[in-house]
């Protein structure tokens, strides 16, 4: 039974340019939310996709947008990137509309320079 | 007041101790809580869901006060294995969904 996978796992970026990183939930998993996770601090909701549709989101900017795929995968897309953005970018996955238990893949870490 | 608060630790236990934790949150209208663990370098695994009633998973017993705005996670005979942070997790509803900064526990030989 496959977990929840992400790609890259690392990535470097400057000033100014933009990143997507993908997610393909757990088997049998619908609904995928991001998270943003800087070192020392909780994962922050970025936002959750379900039925293709972002349905609640976070406190972020429009800069961060993203999709969902008709297979449930996700992609995370982050524009005119900031130092602020390195961090660790988690991806969950759950059954169902809403925030139930949730299953992370390993991440990917954006380092922004 | 911070909407879910956690004690930072760490927390230095000996093996085979028992310790417990608790998150205060802010909100009343929160509607489901979690504990989730998480490895250095390493993503979030949920540890277990807290209900009402209170739970408990072998050696881990999670309970939920709801008139004084807390959760505990209660760890019994403690492992090496059990050294990380301790991830407490408050749903407010349909658009919030809010993770403290985490616990650091480490168990000591």
């Amino acid at each position: 039974d496959a977990g929840v996978t992400q790609s890259p796992t690392h990535l470097i970026k400057t000033r100014g340019q933009q990143v997507t990183l993908r997610c393909s939930p757990k088997s049998g998993h619908d609904t995928v939310s991001w998270y943003q996770q800087a070192l020392g601090q909780g994962p922050q909701f970025i936002f959750q996709y379900y039925e293709e549709e972002e349905r609640q989101r976070g406190n972020f900017p429009d800069r961060f947008s993203g999709h969902q795929f008709p297979n449930y995968s996700s992609e995370l897309n982050v524009n005119a990137l900031l130092l602020g953005d390195s961090a660790l970018y988690l991806c969950a996955s759950s059954a169902g509309q809403g925030i139930y238990e949730q299953y992370f893949g390993p991440g990917t870490r954006l380092t922004v320079t | 007041r911070k909407e879910v608060e956690q004690d930072p630790g760490p927390f230095n236990v000996p093996e085979g101790a028992t310790v417990a934790f608790n998150c205060t949150y802010s909100n009343s209208a929160s509607q489901s809580f979690f504990w989730y663990r998480q490895d250095c370098r390493k993503e979030p695994k949920l540890l277990m869901s807290v209900y009402s009633s209170g739970n408990e998973d072998g050696r881990f017993t999670a309970q939920l006060n709801r008139a004084s705005q807390y959760i505990s996670l209660l760890i019994r005979d403690s492992k090496l294995s059990d050294s990380a942070t301790y991830l407490c997790v408050v749903n407010y509803g349909a658009d919030k969904i809010i993770f403290g900064k985490g616990t650091r526990l480490h168990i000591l030989p």
